[in-house]
């Protein structure tokens, strides 16, 4: 069965940085476009970034461009989301998915608790 | 920015039917395929449509999707309710602007 399993999380304070993991198992990670979407506490999805299959392309959101950066190691089987200058409004679970091939998020880990306060 | 409105929250007695709406917020709603999630309390939303209006294996053909035009709208329809079907739904589409969005979800209360 398909694994994500994200890790990293934490508590930061505002201003702070923190670098978190996805490791993926049962399936050809290599062959898949990957994501990042949080929740906070008590809201709704929000999707914050997207890294193609090779790494060389990747989107952001507003929310988050210029203070995220998304990355992959094909060898390693792990996405990876380095955050820095991290807000109040960042805390949040944070899920990496997915993206299957009938275009949608298939398979979720069950997420890393960030919670930036100080 | 692309966004995608459901209503916040709807109710309906078990063994009926409801529909739960997304309205696009601009371009066409053709443009880009509609996904439908469920959320229950505590873990990692799920697949219920993909692709519009198509099932993943294992989803119940109790759950169709469908999008129109006229409104520039998706809705996910759930007939037969059941207190299973209680949880948080979220549609989510995409466009080269916004990328991936998805909608601010519905949760379904089964009377």
């Amino acid at each position: 069965e398909v694994q994500l399993v994200e890790s990293g999380g934490g508590l930061v304070p505002p201003g702070g940085s923190l670098r978190l993991s996805c490791a993926a198992s049962q399936f050809t990670f290599k062959n898949y476009e990957m994501h990042w979407v949080r929740q906070a506490p008590g809201k709704g999805l929000e999707w914050i970034s997207y890294i193609s299959t090779g790494g060389e392309t990747v989107y952001y959101a507003d929310s988050v461009k210029g203070r995220f950066t998304i990355s992959r190691d094909n060898a390693k089987n792990s996405m990876y989301l380095q955050m820095t200058s991290l807000r109040a409004d960042d805390t949040a679970l944070y899920f990496c998915a997915r993206l299957g091939y009938k275009n949608n998020f298939d398979f979720w880990g069950q997420g890393t608790l960030v919670t930036v306060s100080s | 920015n692309l966004s995608l409105t459901q209503p916040h929250s709807v109710s309906e007695s078990l063994g009926k039917t409801v529909t739960i709406s997304c309205i696009r917020s601009s371009g066409s709603i053709d443009s880009s395929y509609v996904q439908w999630y469920q959320q229950r309390p505590g873990s990692f939303p799920t697949t219920v449509i993909y692709e519009n209006n198509q099932r993943p294996s294992g989803v119940p053909p109790r759950f169709s999707g469908s999008v129109d035009s006229s409104s520039n709208s998706a809705s996910l329809i759930i007939s037969g309710l059941k207190t299973e079907d209680e949880a948080d739904y979220y549609c989510q589409s995409y466009d080269t602007t916004s990328h991936w969005v998805f909608g601010g979800g519905t949760k379904l209360t089964v009377l």
